[in-house]
């Protein structure tokens, strides 16, 4: 149920197994990223972000990846719940004081029991 | 519930009426954002404020669309004259934006469109 490096539109997993959601970002001077995952009817919710000068961060249960080299950012979610299942987006900001986000294309991950 | 809120939460118009929706940032934070979202694709940025100031506006944004912050506390965003091609879900976000710190945008519920 895994997939690295290729972002891939939906991503069907089993109940317990380990999700990787992969984006590619457009812009190589982007300063800020952020993941967000949005349920049906509702708003993009925040999970995990990272700047440009770190490579790796982790959260509970999340961790999300930066190569700046190739412009790809990752979110990897353990042990991946039914819970988790939603749309996820990468987001990217050029500079944090000019605001406004970028959003990637979305990957669905649904998750089976 | 101290999270942005977003009103109404559905609203049906007739192609080329009025329509304005509001939003009210959580309390403290100073940027406010629309984005619009349809069917399949991610949020794509509109327009943003930085208290009442309107800092940037996409060429999404066209004539016939219109927002405002006048207090620096919520906002509205007007459509006039409205076209199918509107029909989408508007989403809200606030973020405190402090100098040298990030840009963490917390979103609304949406306010979903349908324009017959």
């Amino acid at each position: 149920g895994e997939s690295v490096g290729l972002h891939l539109p939906t991503l069907s997993v089993q109940e317990g197994d380990n999700s990787i959601i992969n984006c590619a970002y457009s812009n190589s001077a982007s300063d800020y990223f952020i993941w967000y995952k949005q349920e049906s009817g509702k708003g993009p919710q925040f999970i995990i972000d990272i700047r440009s000068n770190m490579d790796k961060r982790q959260g509970q249960r999340v961790t999300v990846l930066l190569n700046k080299t190739v412009k790809h950012l990752s979110l990897q979610i353990a042990a991946t719940q039914p819970g988790d299942s939603a749309v996820y987006f990468c987001a990217e900001i050029y500079n944090t004081n000019a605001g406004k986000s970028t959003f990637g294309d979305g990957t669905t991950l649904t998750v089976k029991p | 519930d101290t999270g942005v809120s977003q009103d109404p939460r559905h609203k049906i118009t007739k192609r080329g009426q009025n329509v304005t929706f509001r939003c009210d940032p959580i309390s403290e934070h100073n940027r406010l954002y629309w984005y619009r979202q349809t069917l399949g694709q991610g949020p794509e940025f509109l327009t943003y404020f930085q208290n009442e100031a309107q800092l940037e506006k996409s060429r999404l944004l066209s004539d016939r669309f219109s927002a405002e912050r006048p207090k620096g506390s919520f906002s509205t965003l007007e459509i006039q004259r409205t076209e199918q091609g509107d029909s989408a879900m508007y989403l809200c976000a606030s973020s405190l934006n402090l100098a040298g710190g990030t840009d963490t945008q917390y979103f609304g519920p949406g306010t979903r469109l349908t324009v017959l």
